[in-house]
């Protein structure tokens, strides 16, 4: 089993520009997970999908950070303009739907950092 | 505001010693609670989860619940200098499965050789 995708694993761009961040869940998995994390605030979730359909966006930041599931393969998260506090590491998590004991896969992660 | 408090440390142990994690939360509906260890410059990985008031044992590692006081520990016994790593403690709601896990800001454990 490959694990949890993500790409790219390191991203440097300037304040202004568009970033998109990639995460292939884990095959059979129905749940995915979109965290955040910076020394400042630990590990946040940002929003979550359940079989393609986000579920609670609540800890998207604001409306600059967009997040897609277009198939169950395949999940985006956008920042566009992107800010220097969003400079963080990005990780994706996905888990198969079940009980409430659900283990949670992270991916490597994604560290952003914006100039 | 649901939260989760650790100790962000560094808690330096001995090895060969039992490390004591400690992490409360606010929220008496969370249902399952959650250890994970990230090493510097990884991503989280699972240790153990407990839903259950009591003991959780899986070798070296002991899990504590006690949701009256909202209370979760981790024991590690016998450290190794391996177990260096900040441990964050997660829990999950009543919601069900699909629900994603508020994380405490993690305590960053040292095992002295």
């Amino acid at each position: 089993d490959a694990g949890v995708i993500q790409s790219p694993r390191h991203e440097v761009t300037e304040m202004g520009q568009e970033v998109t961040l990639r995460c292939k869940p884990i095959s059979g998995h129905n749940s995915l997970f979109w965290y955040r994390q910076t020394m400042m605030r630990g590990l946040e979730l940002l929003i979550y999908f359940n079989n393609n359909v986000p579920i609670d966006d609540s800890g998207m930041p604001e409306d600059r950070f967009s997040a897609k599931m277009p198939n169950a393969s395949f999940s985006t998260l956008k920042i566009q303009p992107s800010e220097p506090r969003d400079s963080a590491v990005y990780f994706c998590a996905s888990s198969s739907e079940g009980t409430h004991l659900d283990t949670q896969y992270f991916g490597p992660g994604t560290r952003l950092t914006v100039l | 505001q649901k939260e989760v408090e650790q100790n962000s440390g560094p808690l330096s142990v001995p090895e060969g010693a039992i490390a004591s994690l400690n992490c409360t939360y606010s929220d008496r509906g969370s249902q399952s609670f959650f250890w994970y260890r990230q090493y510097s410059g990884k991503s989280p990985e699972l240790i153990m989860f407990i839903y259950s008031n009591g003991d959780k044992e899986d070798g070296r590692f002991t899990a504590q619940l006690n949701k009256a006081s909202q209370y979760v520990s981790l024991l590690i016994r016998d450290s190794q200098p391996s177990d260096s790593a900040t441990y964050l403690c997660a829990w999950r709601g009543s919601g069900g499965g699909a629900d994603g896990l508020t994380f405490g800001k993690g305590t960053h454990l040292i095992i002295q050789p």
